[in-house]
């Protein structure tokens, strides 16, 4: 079992829609997690910080955490075309380090 | 531009030879991160430095493999005696630490895109 799993899509939806990402993870221990956005050739770009249950509110962005369920999502609403790109899910392995999820591909469609 | 910067941006290498990369942090972060990301994959730690401390390192950091933070600003990850295998983006990132017994935000530089021949 992968350390955390992202379905990799790619996830498709219209402009001004909202996307919805979710992601799984295996530690229990976790205590840190985050949503990072990376256009294709570049670096990924930290979006949200989550570190307790329930949601957190940034803008057009809404992160989500479950702990007892030890799942993670991002919702961004009135979704525009660039937003499109692979979203990645870390997850603090320990107090040092991340495991980070394979991404998931968002395309936002005029 | 505060922001976390590596250098080169992108290199080409033979097989067998040795290469180094230059990160420089944000400057008030004591917490600086290097990962590998191949295509289609997320990061993969690598190793980190607390100042000029390396704490931890990945069992995919092989012998030939070697980064330092001499004074605890900038750290250099070298590579010896390259492999095809190694061609990869090598990612530095950076973080504050608030001792809160959690890990905090890290914020990533642009990259260093090493290819093999």
């Amino acid at each position: 079992q992968k350390e955390v799993e992202q379905n990799s899509g790619p996830l498709s939806v219209p402009e001004g829609a909202i996307a919805s990402l979710n992601c799984t993870y295996s530690d229990r221990g976790s205590q840190s997690f985050f949503w990072y956005r990376q256009y294709s050739g570049k670096s990924p770009e930290l979006i949200m910080s989550i570190y307790s249950n329930g949601d957190k509110e940034d803008g057009r962005f809404t992160a989500q955490l479950n702990k007892a369920s030890q799942y993670v999502s991002l919702l961004i609403r009135d979704s525009q075309p660039s937003d499109s790109a692979t979203y990645l899910c870390a997850v603090s392995a320990g107090a040092n380090n991340l495991f980070f999820g394979t991404g998931t591909r968002l395309t936002v469609i005029p | 531009d505060t922001g976390v910067s590596q250098d080169p941006r992108h290199k080409i290498t033979k097989r067998g030879q040795n290469v180094t990369f230059r990160c420089d942090p944000i400057s008030e972060h004591n917490r600086l991160y290097w990962y590998r990301q191949t295509l289609g994959q997320g990061p993969e730690f690598l190793t980190y430095f607390q100042n000029e401390a390396q704490l931890e390192k990945s069992r995919l950091l092989s012998d030939r493999f070697s980064a330092e933070r001499p004074k605890g600003s900038f750290s250099t990850l070298e590579i010896q005696r390259t492999e095809q295998g190694d061609s990869a983006m090598y990612l530095c990132a950076s973080s504050p630490f608030t001792g809160q017994g959690r890990v905090d935000e890290q914020f990533f530089g642009p990259g260093t895109r090493l290819t093999v021949l």
